[in-house]
């Protein structure tokens, strides 16, 4: 089943803070966040394990719950850069490697 | 290194021809997968692959067919195409074995089905 992100967009001021949430029914081993520019390909940002380690980005940050099964993703004092749409990736149960995608939030940044 | 490299960038399919979509990655991962984005639905797994010879079912399988018979390549094949196969086709490799699971995505293919 497909995670559920929410805020469906969301527009910002240069500096300003935004948190974006990604919320899974089934246990998860892990979740992944991602960044996709218009006609491009995703990229990786960060990804989050069961057990609490981290791995990623250098200027954004994520939490991961596992009891909620859920993980949000901090974006702080916000970049013209960051604005593109989010994604968030689970991985959970026996299903390990096969990343099942949230249905993206759309950040837009202004001067 | 290419990285991940999808060809062709674009089609123009009519109802019911056939095509391949071609994926290859040269940083000698695993897993490989085939997704598609269709506007508001995020990336959605047709299928994927945990090695050569290895292949399983995603969310939407049906229509699409694929093998691996390499490490490297990993071809998605439309059978009979249908306007709702309208999409943009993304292909990803990852290596869990390093400690993440982070996919590499090609630059996408954008299908269009008359």
């Amino acid at each position: 089943q497909q995670p559920v992100q929410s805020p469906q967009a969301v527009i910002l001021r240069e500096g300003e803070d935004a948190v974006i949430n990604c919320s899974s029914s089934k246990a998860l081993y892990s979740v992944h966040w991602y960044r996709q520019k218009h006609g491009e390909a995703p990229v990786f940002l960060m990804i989050l394990l069961k057990g609490g380690e981290q791995k990623g980005h250098e200027k954004i940050s994520a939490s991961f719950n596992e009891k909620k099964q859920q993980s949000s993703l901090y974006l702080t004092a916000s970049q013209l850069s960051y604005s593109g749409t989010y994604f968030c990736g689970t991985e959970g149960g026996t299903s390990y490697g096969k990343l099942t995608f949230g249905q993206g939030t759309i950040l837009t940044v202004h001067p | 290194n290419a990285g991940v490299t999808q060809t062709p960038k674009f089609q123009v399919l009519k109802t019911g021809q056939s095509m391949t979509l071609q994926c290859a990655q040269d940083m000698n991962h695993e897993y490989m997968s085939w997704y598609r984005q269709d506007p508001g639905m995020g990336l959605r797994l047709i299928h994927y692959s945990v090695g050569a010879g290895i292949t399983d079912q995603g969310e939407v399988p049906n229509g699409y067919n694929v093998s691996r018979s390499t490490t490297e390549d990993f071809p998605l094949r439309l059978l009979s195409a249908a306007p709702s196969q309208t999409s943009v086709y993304f292909c990803a490799s990852s290596e869990p074995g390093q400690g993440s699971n982070e996919q590499f995505f090609g630059p996408g293919t954008r299908l269009t089905v008359l």
